[in-house]
């Protein structure tokens, strides 16, 4: 049973691009949210994805999309990107019911140059 | 706004030492709390995980208890080894039926076990 797959691992920008990340969840479940992770930093929530749309967000800027698929697939975009926005971005998956355990990705190192 | 912190940032100990990491959060409208270890660079793992109803959980050489009351929670690692060293994390799934699943981190406490 795979886990939480996150592509690419690595990833590398120009201020101003615009970039994809994409997560797959475990299998079985539906609820996918997604992290921002700066060096030395706490995750800090982006927004979570059920049943295709968002449902909850953090406090982040429009430029921080997102989108979800029927196979409960989830893509990250940020547009306009900025230095500040290089991090890790983790991916978590889970069961909608609000009591369930997060199980995350390895995650995608982005840096913006 | 539910904050969510962790004493100490860092931490040095010899290896077979027992240690406590704690961690804190203001608003006790929790569904449960979790304990992450993450090394460098790399993904979570998740190590325990408590429901709010709970008081503690064990997993080997790991304890990890919940006062939800006073917004407490500890991680006991017992007999320390070097492989022990990396990145702990504490979060909290706040409940509330405008907060669906929305997980807080901690900042983390970094653990180095010395050979």
């Amino acid at each position: 049973d795979a886990g939480v797959t996150q592509s690419p691992t690595h990833l590398i920008k120009t201020r101003g691009q615009q970039v994809t990340l994409r997560c797959s969840p475990k299998s079985g479940h539906d609820t996918v949210s997604w992290y921002q992770q700066a060096l030395g930093q706490g995750p800090q929530f982006i927004f979570q994805y059920y049943e295709e749309e968002e449902r909850q967000r953090g406090n982040f800027p429009d430029r921080f999309s997102g989108h979800q698929f029927p196979n409960y697939s989830s893509e990250l975009n940020v547009n306009a990107l900025l230095l500040g926005d290089s991090a890790l971005y983790l991916c978590a998956s889970s069961l909608a019911g609000g009591e369930d355990e997060q199980f995350f990705g390895p995650g995608t190192r982005l840096t913006v140059l | 706004k539910q904050e969510v912190t962790q004493i100490p940032a860092a931490l040095s100990v010899p290896e077979g030492e027992n240690l406590v990491l704690n961690c804190s959060f203001t608003d006790s409208a929790i569904y449960n709390l979790q304990w992450f270890r993450q090394d460098p660079g790399k993904g979570l793992t998740s190590l325990l995980l408590i429901q709010s109803s709970q008081r503690e959980q064990t997993s080997g050489r790991l304890n990890a208890s919940l006062d939800k009351s006073s917004g407490r929670s500890t991680l006991y690692i017992a007999a320390s080894q070097p492989g022990d060293s990396a990145t702990y994390l504490c979060a909290v799934m706040e409940a509330g039926k405008t907060s669906y699943d929305k997980v807080i981190f901690g900042p983390g406490t970094s653990l180095s076990v010395i050979p």
